[in-house]
């Protein structure tokens, strides 16, 4: 089993749509969680930082559940330019600092 | 905001051949510096970690002598391909972290083809 584990998509949606990305990990001794941006070719971007009691920026909402260890990621009013791979990125306690990423989720906004 | 430059964007090589991929912290002190590599609809592997000054750790299934890293200062670390084959073709990321900023800053990646 994955250490993180997305549904790779993709997810195509119409402009303005809502869109939700699920993510699960395997270890329960998990610290920090994140959300990060890919564009094709490029490097990921930090989205944003996951905390337990949610959290919102702008448009993107981002909720976690420890006890049954899934992260997700809200969009609402998507727009073409959040077309991209999510990717889940997990920050696993004991493992020093490096992070875990999710294979990543692709979202393409349509008119 | 912290900056990591990696050169080069892209190389073709010719198999056999050794090719060295630089990344560089332009305003901040790299004492971490993690590599990984990402095939193509996959996930980022880690490949391995260094600390400023030390040998790095390589994952599990990461040749060590294939994939020689030397991070001998907190603002320059480098990875080196050696003997290169097709299969080594993928997209190569490094990522950086500094001891005041606990923040990970990514290069721009380097996209190596081995023909």
């Amino acid at each position: 089993r994955k250490e993180v584990e997305q549904d790779p998509g993709p997810f195509n949606v119409p402009e303005g749509a809502t869109v939700a990305f699920n993510c699960t990990y395997s270890n329960s001794a998990s610290q920090s969680f994140f959300w990060y941006r890919q564009d094709c070719r490029k490097e990921p971007k930090l989205l944003m930082s996951v905390y337990s009691s949610g959290n919102e920026d702008g448009r993107f909402t981002a909720q976690l559940n420890r006890a049954s260890q899934y992260i997700s990621l809200l969009i609402r009013d998507s727009k073409l330019s959040d077309s991209a791979t999510y990717l889940c990125v997990v920050k696993f306690t004991g493992g020093g600092n490096k992070l875990t990423f999710g294979t990543g989720t692709q979202l393409k906004v349509e008119l | 905001g912290a900056v990591v430059s990696q050169h080069p964007s892209w190389v073709i090589c010719k198999s056999g051949t050794s090719v060295k991929i630089e990344c560089r912290s332009l305003d901040f002190q790299a004492t971490t510096m993690f590599w990984y590599r990402q095939f193509p609809k996959q996930s980022l592997m880690l490949m391995a970690t260094s600390n400023e000054g030390s040998k790095a750790t390589y994952e599990q299934g990461v040749e060590k002598d294939k994939f020689l890293i030397n991070h001998a200062s907190l603002t320059l670390s480098t990875l080196t391909v050696t003997s290169a084959h097709p299969e080594d073709s993928s997209f190569y990321i490094c990522s950086a972290r500094g001891q005041v900023s606990y923040g990970y800053t990514f290069g721009s990646g380097t996209r190596l083809t081995v023909v």
